[in-house]
């Protein structure tokens, strides 16, 4: 079975800044990855997917994921942090199944951006 | 476009009370899915129904039963309620067959307590 790894549980970081959020999975075969963002008492929104193609892949808001093989990970960044982006993010990797595939999502990273 | 709609969107429930978590979906999706998350733990997966007529156990099914009523609804109910699980309860749906990627379409969200 797959599994995801957040390495933080929480980043604090000043508006403006740099962040990034790491995320490293287990697996041998080829692998869907998605970002997952969760704002305060909403659902889950996807952020960005890393399908195949391009490695680095971008969200309309500024964030973007690199996909590493080699390493197993795929980090979220983002150059200069806002306010609003204050939340909780998810990393998932899909599982592939009998019937199709389904997710598997790390524990989750909380980023707090300070003013 | 309401996309995945569930109710109710709190309770409070006694310890042995029984209940059920409604979700609908309108994307014409083949799977949903039933998560539960908590803190720390990401979101972790109770129930999944991969079509309309069947279901399946994910990680963590003891307490729950489901319902795959057809194709755009997927219930979840509590048989005699626990502390154990209270928790923020995810409906999810996805596309399920052909280029199935795994992204899910989450509902905002059922906020369970049991007392």
């Amino acid at each position: 079975a797959q599994s995801v790894t957040q390495l933080d549980s929480q980043v604090p970081v000043f508006e403006e800044a740099p962040v990034e959020l790491r995320c490293n999975y287990s697996s041998s075969v080829s692998v869907y990855l998605f970002w997952y963002v969760q704002y305060p008492n909403q659902g889950l929104q996807l952020l960005l997917k890393y399908l195949s193609g391009s490695t680095l892949v971008e969200s309309i808001n500024g964030f973007e994921a690199e996909f590493n093989k080699s390493q197993t990970s795929f980090h979220l960044r983002k150059p200069s942090v806002h306010i609003s982006d204050t939340a909780e993010y998810f990393c998932a990797v899909s599982e592939t199944m009998e019937y199709g595939n389904k997710l598997v999502f790390g524990a989750g990273t909380i980023l707090r951006v300070k003013s | 476009n309401a996309g995945v709609t569930q109710t109710p969107k709190f309770q409070v429930l006694k310890t042995g009370q029984s209940m059920t978590l409604q979700c609908a979906q309108d994307m014409n999706h083949n799977s949903m899915y039933w998560y539960r998350q908590d803190p720390g733990m990401g979101l972790r997966l109770i129930y999944y129904s991969a079509s309309e007529g069947t279901t399946d156990k994910g990680e963590v099914p003891n307490g729950y039963n489901v319902s795959r009523l057809n194709k755009r609804e997927f219930s979840l109910r509590l048989e005699s309620a626990a502390p154990s699980q209270t928790s923020v309860y995810f409906c999810a749906s996805s596309e399920g067959r052909g280029r199935n990627t795994g992204e899910l379409f989450f509902g905002e969200g059922s906020r369970l307590t049991v007392l």
